[in-house]
């Protein structure tokens, strides 16, 4: 089973732009999150989406959006980037199930740089 | 709200060495805790889960780790490391909150194997 693939691997931008994030969970996995790894803050949960809606977000700006599509890929936006968005965004699916918290498992990331 | 200590940013075992990596939690339910490994460029690899049950789990490559409720801990072993061990090692605890769930991870222990 393919794993969770992530598009563009590599992304540059200037201040002011605007970028758009690409994940597709493993095949059945209804449940995508997002997650920002910087050198400064380590790892940090952004949001969680399950069927087409956001159920949980992290302590990010307005300007950190994110959308589930139908058959479960997911998108993230940032907006009018700053130089210390710079990061590498990591998405994780994972199955759902009831009780207990569900396995994630995560993609190779996408390392935004931001000049 | 939960929180991961992993209280060695580096450490260095000679090739073939025992391995020990700390890792401590905070979370006032029962809490989901997992380790993943990133090598450099790369997303999170699950290594091992700990949800319930008996406390000594194995994971893949060799790793173990051990829930330790009273102390709060849930330390990683490896019996004899490889030299293609080295890479960063996060501790994570996992919380359901709004019907989904979210993980907290440490701020990883750097390993490095000398041959």
């Amino acid at each position: 089973k393919a794993g969770v693939t992530q598009t563009p691997r590599y992304l540059i931008k200037t201040r002011g732009q605007q970028v758009t994030l690409s994940c597709s969970p493993i095949s059945g996995h209804r449940s995508v999150s997002w997650y920002q790894q910087t050198p400064g803050q380590g790892l940090q949960f952004l949001f969680e989406y399950f069927s087409e809606t956001q159920r949980n977000k992290g302590n990010f700006p307005g300007r950190f959006s994110g959308r589930q599509f139908s058959n479960s890929r997911s998108e993230m936006n940032v907006s009018t980037l700053e130089l210390g968005d710079s990061a590498l965004y990591l998405c994780a699916s994972s199955l759902v199930t009831s009780g207990g918290a569900d396995t994630q498992y995560f993609g190779p990331g996408t390392r935004l740089t931001v000049l | 709200a939960q929180s991961v200590t992993q209280p060695d940013i580096h450490i260095t075992v000679s090739e073939g060495a025992s391995l020990e990596l700390r890792c401590n939690y905070s979370y006032g339910a029962t809490p989901y805790l997992f380790w993943y490994v990133q090598s450099p460029g790369q997303g999170l690899q699950l290594l091992l889960k700990y949800f319930s049950g008996d406390t000594l789990v194995q994971g893949i490559k060799g790793f173990e780790a051990e829930f330790k409720r009273s102390q709060s801990s849930f330390n990683l072993r490896k019996p004899s490391v490889h030299w293609s061990d080295a890479a960063e090692y996060f501790c994570a605890v996992g919380a359901r909150m709004g019907g989904g769930n979210k993980l907290t991870f440490g701020t990883g222990t750097q390993l490095k194997v000398e041959l």
